[in-house]
């Protein structure tokens, strides 16, 4: 996982809420990256940062919220608007000139 | 990556044998390719990467080949362990704005090494 820590391992989510899943590197990477795992599928790009206070949409990003208000840590708020928020979350991080992300172990998000 | 349907493909093979892993891309843009594992409950983990100014690279018991005219990827494994057993996926990339790629991941082969 080298360095990029996901937390909670496991969270689950009552209808109506926000929830917070968090993301921390300490690789001094520049990009950081949110996807989203269902089960039997690839990855989709919720969103990405390439830099401190700015990102850009993925493929998937309604219903979710990003910050990046410091390198080390990319925030990625699942809002009451995704109504099927059922997944594994995966953080993934590289320098800016690299393209080999690097990812964390993941959070598993379920709906009490 | 393309989108293959909702069941995984699986490969199954013995313990010792090569593994052949394939998989097919849509973008004619992707320069950059790259094979991830990922054990049940974690992460992916980075195997092995190339760049389509090459057609074959090779690493620690893996290679990966890279045909570009038929927008072809394939992974294989050499002398199979049963510490191999994972999915694997590959994902393809072309540069999004700054020197950065987004990736796009295919939805993963799932390996099974029987002892």
């Amino acid at each position: 996982d080298g360095g990029i820590t996901q937390s909670p391992k496991y969270l689950f989510r009552k209808e109506g809420q926000n929830v917070t899943l968090s993301c921390e590197q300490n690789l001094n990477h520049d990009a950081m990256y949110w996807y989203r795992q269902d089960p039997g599928q690839g990855l989709r790009l919720i969103y990405y940062s390439q830099i401190v206070n700015d990102f850009q949409k993925g493929d998937i990003a309604e219903g979710y919220s990003v910050s990046r208000e410091k390198k080390e840590s990319f925030p990625l708020t699942v809002t009451s608007a995704q109504k099927n928020p059922t997944a594994f979350y995966l953080c993934a991080s590289n320098t800016g000139t690299g393209n080999i992300q690097y990812f964390g172990a993941g959070t598993r998000l379920s709906v009490l | 990556g393309e989108s293959v349907g909702l069941h995984l493909p699986t490969l199954s093979v013995q313990e010792g044998d090569n593994s052949i892993i394939n998989c097919a891309y849509s973008n004619s843009a992707s320069d950059y390719f790259i094979w991830y594992k990922q054990e049940s409950g974690k992460g992916p983990q980075f195997i092995i990467d190339i760049r389509s100014n090459m057609d074959k690279r090779q690493g620690q018991r893996v290679t990966v080949l890279l045909n570009k005219t038929v927008k072809h990827l394939s992974l294989q494994i050499a002398a199979t362990q049963p510490g191999d057993s994972a999915v694997y996926f590959c994902a393809d990339g072309a540069q999004s704005g700054g020197s950065n790629y987004k990736l796009t991941f295919g939805k993963g082969t799932l390996l099974t090494v029987n002892p």
